[in-house]
């Protein structure tokens, strides 16, 4: 099936510090990937919609300026979040939808990564 | 705008028994998709079944099934069989067309051996 690969699955970094977490569509092109963020105990918000080769779509409260998103190729799409804050702290989650034939309009999901900010 | 709603925060059943957990929704899409998902606590999120809104047949995946009433906006799961490796956070989701997924809050399930 479908695979979608997230890197890293851990992160602890410095607070003020940028990070970036990677997002793969392994076997597939996705021209639209999806970043969520679960905070404890709770469900999955969505943060924004990545689209290939243009800018991100932000849901509303996300700072954009804050958590950069980018797509440069059909396989990957990239979250950066700047100048991070304890916070920030939380799991991150991609999806990407998978492409005509695969009935369903079934999206899958990365591995997700921790984030830490100290 | 889609709103999901899971009522139920924790539920439980015994080994080998059946449970339903509930969802209802709301869209303002006229072609859209339902799924649920099980995030166990490894926290990868796994697809366990989906539902076209222009079927009108229930979809099922072995020992999972769903009871998709349009009408009313509702979109159970049932669990049957239910098995240790069931144990998990079960998440309800609607997508349309713009195929993002609006996730409800999420059912706790927990298996009793």
């Amino acid at each position: 099936g479908a695979v979608v690969s997230q890197h890293p699955s851990r992160v602890i970094c410095k607070s003020g510090t940028s990070v970036k977490i990677e997002c793969r569509s392994l076997d597939f092109q996705a021209t639209t990937m999806f970043w969520y963020r679960q905070f404890p105990k709770q469900s999955l918000m969505l943060m924004a919609t990545s689209n290939e080769g243009s800018k991100a779509t932000y849901e509303q409260g996300v700072e954009k300026d804050k958590f950069l998103i980018n797509h440069a190729s059909l396989t990957l799409s990239t979250l950066t979040v700047t100048s991070a804050h304890p916070e920030d702290s939380s799991f991150y989650i991609c999806s990407a939808r998978a492409p005509p034939g695969i009935p369903g309009n079934t999206i899958y999901f990365g591995e997700g990564s921790w984030l830490t900010v100290v | 705008a889609q709103t999901v709603t899971q009522s139920q925060p924790e539920m439980s059943v015994q080994e080998a028994e059946t449970v339903t957990l509930s969802c209802t929704y709301d869209t303002s899409e006229s072609d859209y998709y339902l799924f649920w998902y099980k995030q166990p606590p490894s926290r990868q999120m796994i697809l366990v079944i989906r539902q076209e809104a222009y079927k009108q047949q229930n979809a099922t995946e072995n020992r999972f099934s769903v009871n998709f009433q349009k009408a009313a906006k509702s979109f159970s799961l049932k669990i049957s069989d239910s098995q240790l490796g069931d144990a998990a956070m079960y998440f309800c989701a609607s997508g349309g067309g713009s195929e993002k997924l609006v996730f409800g809050k999420g059912t706790k399930l927990t298996v009793n051996p």
